[in-house]
């Protein structure tokens, strides 16, 4: 069956440092791999998506790779702040645009 | 211009009772998913509605339907409510226009189920 995995450890960095967040999956071949962000009791928020032909997209501090060979992304948020602090989604979907499926999420702790 | 609402935002039902969560989406977007979150998970997919037809169906039993109105919003109903069925349900909507399925969700509805 179609799995996604996300580190389920909290990631805790210091201010000003690289958080680097890894999405891995299996059973899929997807032609979108989206990544959003969740606050304590609210809904998910797009951050970034990114298309299995492309390598790398950059947003500001934030920035995904997609290895379609490896079956992963990397997702890295620059310089980062305590603002940033949240919990991190990575999800994927084929074209048609129907049945996006999530991972469990990273939680991410910035240190001030 | 208003985001993705939900209805009702907190509730509590007891096993075997009846649950009708509501949803209205962005406008102009036509379809609507339903995800459930169980505390330290990801959203698990439910359903998909464009154009008032399921699109995409998860791994939910049948106590779990969904509709989609002429005005694009979403009603998720569940019977026989089921202590594991305690979970923050999530709405969103996206505009699927045959590319990604980027979606902007609601705040959620919060059942408990005692």
């Amino acid at each position: 069956s179609q799995k996604i995995e996300q580190n389920s450890e909290a990631l805790n960095i210091q201010e000003g440092k690289t958080a680097t967040l890894t999405c891995n999956y299996t059973n899929y071949s997807p032609a979108y791999l989206q990544w959003y962000r969740q606050d304590p009791g609210r809904g998910p928020v797009f951050l970034l998506l990114i298309r299995e032909n492309e390598k790398e997209k950059r947003k500001e501090r934030l920035k995904v790779t997609f290895d379609t060979t490896l079956k992963q992304s990397l997702f890295h948020i620059t310089a980062s702040q305590p603002a940033d602090s949240a919990t991190y989604l990575c999800a994927l979907d084929n074209t048609g645009g129907f049945k996006t499926i999530f991972g469990a999420g990273t939680r991410l702790f910035v240190k001030a | 211009d208003a985001g993705v609402t939900q209805s009702p935002t907190h509730l509590i039902k007891t096993r075997g009772q009846h649950v009708t969560l509501r949803c209205s989406p962005i406008s102009g977007h036509k379809s609507v998913s339903w995800y459930q979150q169980v505390l330290g998970q990801g959203p698990q997919f439910i359903f998909q509605y464009y154009e008032k037809e399921e699109r995409g169906r998860g791994n939910f039993p049948d106590r779990f339907s969904a509709r989609q109105f002429p005005n694009y919003s979403s009603e998720l109903n569940v019977n026989a409510l089921l202590l594991g069925d305690s979970a923050l349900y999530l709405c969103a909507s996206s505009l699927v226009n045959s590319g990604a399925n980027v979606l902007t969700f609601g705040a959620g509805s919060r059942l408990t189920v005692l």
